[in-house]
């Protein structure tokens, strides 16, 4: 059974940084591009970045370049998510997807983690 | 940026009748567009991709359709457990897009 366990997100005042990760377990993760997907309170979904398997081509929203550093580390199956510079409107619910069948289409999501920016 | 248009807004069926749910492309996308449901406080599920195919363990009263920028998504004989908010999103160029979302509520 494919499992996605995000932890990082908490309370961060605007301009600070944050590190989100995802834990992954069910399947071959060196295997499996990976995104992240946030959501802010009471509104849409929102891609926000994406890695391939080897952690060599990597893809990022417009709102969040130069900001956001998605990695990963294969020996330890794990996703991360460096936020910096963060903002009010980085507010959301942050979600660690595995895309399968096809790029981008969003399978498996995690419980989703909440990182909420505010003074 | 490809923009994804969902419409209505807000839907409201009874129970047991059909939900119709249209969303549209700024440019084509082929076929390479999914749909999601999500309900309160859950992550999204996965109903269909490739427009038209259903996912793994989706009940078969969820039908897509549609290619290039139209797209419709048809929930027939409606159960209580089908209202919900539903994303279409498409998969043919990054960043990958979604549309802002329908929500199906008992009439």
């Amino acid at each position: 059974e494919v499992q996605l366990v995000e932890s990082g997100g908490g309370l961060v005042q605007p301009g600070g940084s944050l590190r989100l990760s995802c834990s992954a377990s069910g399947f071959t993760f060196s295997r499996s591009a990976m995104h992240w997907v946030r959501q802010a309170p009471g509104k849409g979904l929102e891609y926000v970045s994406a890695i391939s398997s080897n952690g060599g081509n990597t893809y990022y929203a417009d709102s969040v370049k130069g900001r956001f550093t998605i990695s990963r580390d294969n020996s330890k199956d794990t996703l991360y998510l460096q936020m910096s510079s963060l903002r009010t409107e980085d507010t959301a619910v942050y979600y660690c997807v595995k895309p399968s069948i096809a790029p981008g289409v969003s399978e498996y999501w995690g419980q989703g983690t909440l990182v909420t920016v505010s003074s | 940026e490809i923009v994804m248009t969902q419409s209505p807004a807000t839907l409201s069926v009874s129970p047991g009748e059909r939900a119709t749910l249209s969303c549209r492309a700024s440019q084509s996308v082929s076929s390479n567009l999914a749909w999601y449901q999500q309900k309160p406080g859950q992550a999204p599920r996965l109903l269909i991709y490739g427009a038209s195919t259903r996912a793994t363990g989706i009940p078969a009263r969820f039908s897509g359709s549609g290619s290039g920028t139209e797209f419709t998504l048809t929930i027939s004989g409606l159960q209580s457990e089908d209202f919900a908010v539903y994303y279409c999103q498409q998969n043919n160029n990054w960043p990958y897009t979604f549309g802002q979302g329908t929500k199906l509520e008992i009439k």
